[in-house]
């Protein structure tokens, strides 16, 4: 089975812009769910979709956001970027009723 | 609510030997799981092992093993005879579930070094 496949793998972008990351779980996983991870604060979560529907989401301002298409491909989207956006996001796919999360390699996004 | 902590924020190991990194967490909960995931220097984040928290029994995969102490709230985990390719961080994780939702918390990291 192919992995968890995300794209783009790196963007940089400029304060006030906005952007969609994608991101492909591996086939028959429904479940996708989407991390921050910066060196100082490690990861942090930001939401899990399943079957098109957020489930969970972490602490992060309404300027992040997602959804989840009905063949279990899910998009990021941050809007009005700043600096302290400029991180690695990690998707995870996870199969139903299980428990293990299977990560992508990851869109590095840098705010100048 | 949940916490997982790492304490090691860095480690090193001489190529073969055995090393051990920690992680402690906190829940009320009963039942979950823990894992152990490595990211080595920028590439994918793989799952190296995992744990449930009802089976007594450590966890081993090959020369990663576990030492799940339920009552201390200690999840730690051991690399025999350490290889190069080990050189990565490490990241914790707890797993609960509740009214039907997955929550993942991870720790900080510990950085190691596998030394020739």
């Amino acid at each position: 089975k192919a992995g968890v496949t995300q794209t783009p793998r790196y963007l940089i972008k400029t304060r006030g812009q906005q952007v969609t990351l994608s991101c492909s779980p591996i086939s028959g996983h429904r479940s996708v769910s989407w991390y921050q991870q910066t060196p100082g604060q490690g990861l942090q979560f930001l939401f899990e979709y399943f079957s098109e529907t957020q489930r969970n989401k972490g602490n992060f301002p309404g300027r992040f956001s997602g959804r989840q298409f009905s063949n279990s491909r899910s998009e990021m989207n941050v809007s009005t970027l700043e600096l302290g956006d400029s991180a690695l996001y990690l998707c995870a796919s996870r199969s139903t009723s299980r428990e293990t999360q299977y990560f992508g390699p990851g869109t590095r996004l840098l705010v100048l | 609510a949940q916490t997982v902590t790492q304490s090691q924020p860095e480690m090193s190991v001489q190529e073969a030997e055995t090393v051990t990194l920690s992680c402690t967490y906190d829940t009320s909960e009963n039942n979950y799981y823990l894992f152990w995931y490595k990211q080595p220097p920028s590439r994918q984040m793989i799952l190296v092992i995992r744990q449930e928290a009802y089976k007594q029994q450590n966890a081993t995969e090959n020369r990663f093993s576990v030492n799940f102490q339920k009552a201390a709230k200690s999840f730690s985990l051991k690399i025999s005879d350490s290889q190069l390719g080990d050189t990565a961080m490490y990241f914790c994780a707890f797993m609960s579930r509740g009214s039907g939702t997955y929550k993942y918390i991870f720790g900080t990291g510990t950085r190691l070094k596998v030394l020739a």
